[in-house]
């Protein structure tokens, strides 16, 4: 069964840094392009970046270009997402996604707060 | 911010059928395959509809996607009280380089 499992959330202040994981199991990690995508609770999906099997290829929403950097260890079935320079607007549920015609599986989130 | 727009609400009684749009352009929808996902209050989406109208093992055969040129819909036969859920249609975008969601429809049984 496929599993992924976001952590590392929490309450940043503007201008504040942060990283967060998402673990995947179930099936081959090192294969697959992952998504990042976020949500506002009570607001749309965003989709903020994507990135290859052997994470050399980034793509990333001009809102979080510059500031954001995704990365995966392929070795731990761990992708990452390291944000810097959080802004209020930030504040969100980021959730991973494996990639099979685009986000299919989605793990069940962590939520970034950020405020002074 | 979403470039594929849907409304912001359906409903329907028990059994009837409904359908929800999902609007986009050449640089989307009209050059690309469309996914649709459902998401309950606090949980994360689902897959409902892959690749225009493809349903993942275990989606209910109630559930239908189409697509023609820059749009697209996702039908639900036989409305049902748990499809009370969110709806997003979703699609690889050219132009920004980047994947969009469409703006979310809440479906409502009355």
């Amino acid at each position: 069964e496929v599993q992924l499992v976001e952590s590392g959330g929490g309450l940043v202040q503007p201008g504040g840094s942060l990283r967060i994981a998402c673990e995947g199991s179930g099936f081959t990690f090192s294969s697959v392009w992952m998504h990042w995508v976020r949500q506002v609770p009570g607001k749309g999906l965003v989709w903020v970046s994507r990135i290859n099997p052997d994470g050399t290829n980034v793509i990333y929403a001009d809102s979080v270009k510059g500031r954001f950097t995704v990365s995966r260890d392929n070795a731990k079935n761990r992708l990452y997402l390291q944000m810097n320079s959080l802004r209020v607007e930030d504040t969100a549920i980021y959730y991973c996604s494996r990639d099979v015609f685009g986000p299919r599986q989605w793990g069940q989130g962590t939520l970034v707060t950020v405020s002074s | 911010q979403s470039v594929l727009t849907q409304p912001p609400s359906a409903s329907g009684t028990p059994g009837q059928r409904v359908t929800i749009s999902c609007s986009g352009s050449s640089s989307n929808i009209g050059s690309n395959t469309v996914n649709w996902y459902q998401q309950f209050p606090g949980k994360a989406p689902t897959l409902l509809i892959y690749t225009n109208n493809q349903r993942p093992s275990g989606v209910p055969d109630r559930f239908s996607g189409s697509k023609s040129g820059s749009s697209a819909s996702l039908a639900i036969s036989g409305l049902q009280s748990e499809d009370e859920a969110d709806y997003y249609c979703a699609s690889w975008d050219d132009s920004l380089i980047g994947y969009v969601f469409g703006t979310g429809t809440t479906v409502t049984v009355l």
